[in-house]
């Protein structure tokens, strides 16, 4: 059984650039969420996809944008950055009915810089 | 906006200790209290959960304790190791809902 995985590890952008992070969940898994955790906080929920679809958003503006493909991998994209966006970025998989999801599997995170 | 609130914010327990993380949520509607463990540089691991019809659960050296009436959970940590030197969350996850909202964490030192 692999874990969650998440690539890049760490990317530096400039402000008003663009970025696309990306997840592969675990197996078995059908549901994906997306965290941003700023250094010393606890994980803040961005959204949520099942079945290809956003199902659920947390407090944070459109620019903040997802996908997630028929093998439940799934991409977060961010854009016109700004400097509070520098964060480390997690990546969530479940199993899950669109309603309500088992405990959630985290990755490792990519860490964003926005210069 | 519902809040899970943790403390204390840093740790410090001697090796063989018992380390103590508290948190305490507003309103009632959470059904599902799971506990990450962070070290630097990594995601958050799932430690252990307890639903709230259960008052105590104990995996190995880490035992959750509930309090519903009181809207409390801890984590205790017996025998503490320079290992388990890591940030600690707590989370709740709302009820019949996939959204999960986290503590803000302890950072808990075991010193050797």
């Amino acid at each position: 059984e692999t874990g969650v995985t998440q690539s890049p590890t760490h990317l530096i952008k400039t402000r008003g650039q663009q970025v696309t992070l990306r997840c592969s969940s675990q197996s078995g898994h059908n549901t994906v969420s997306w965290y941003q955790q700023a250094l010393g906080q606890g994980p803040q929920f961005i959204f949520q996809y099942y079945r290809e679809e956003e199902n659920g958003r947390g407090n944070f503006p459109p620019r903040f944008s997802g996908l997630q493909f028929p093998n439940y991998s799934s991409e977060l994209n961010v854009n016109a950055l700004e400097l509070d966006d520098s964060a480390l970025y997690l990546c969530a998989s479940s199993f899950g009915n669109g309603l309500i999801t088992d405990t959630q599997y985290f990755g490792p995170g990519t860490r964003l810089t926005v210069l | 906006q519902q809040q899970v609130k943790q403390s204390p914010q840093s740790l410090i327990v001697q090796k063989g200790g018992i380390s103590i993380i508290n948190c305490a949520y507003e309103n009632t509607a959470f059904d599902y209290f799971p506990w990450y463990q962070q070290f630097p540089g990594k995601g958050p691991a799932l430690l252990i959960a307890i639903r709230p019809d259960v008052s105590e659960k104990k995996e190995g050296r880490f035992t959750i304790s509930f309090n519903k009436s009181a809207k409390q959970f801890s984590l205790h940590i017996m025998d503490s190791q320079p290992g388990d030197s890591a940030t600690y969350f707590c989370a709740a996850r709302g009820s019949g809902t996939y959204k999960y909202i986290f503590g803000t964490g302890t950072r808990l030192k075991v010193l050797a």
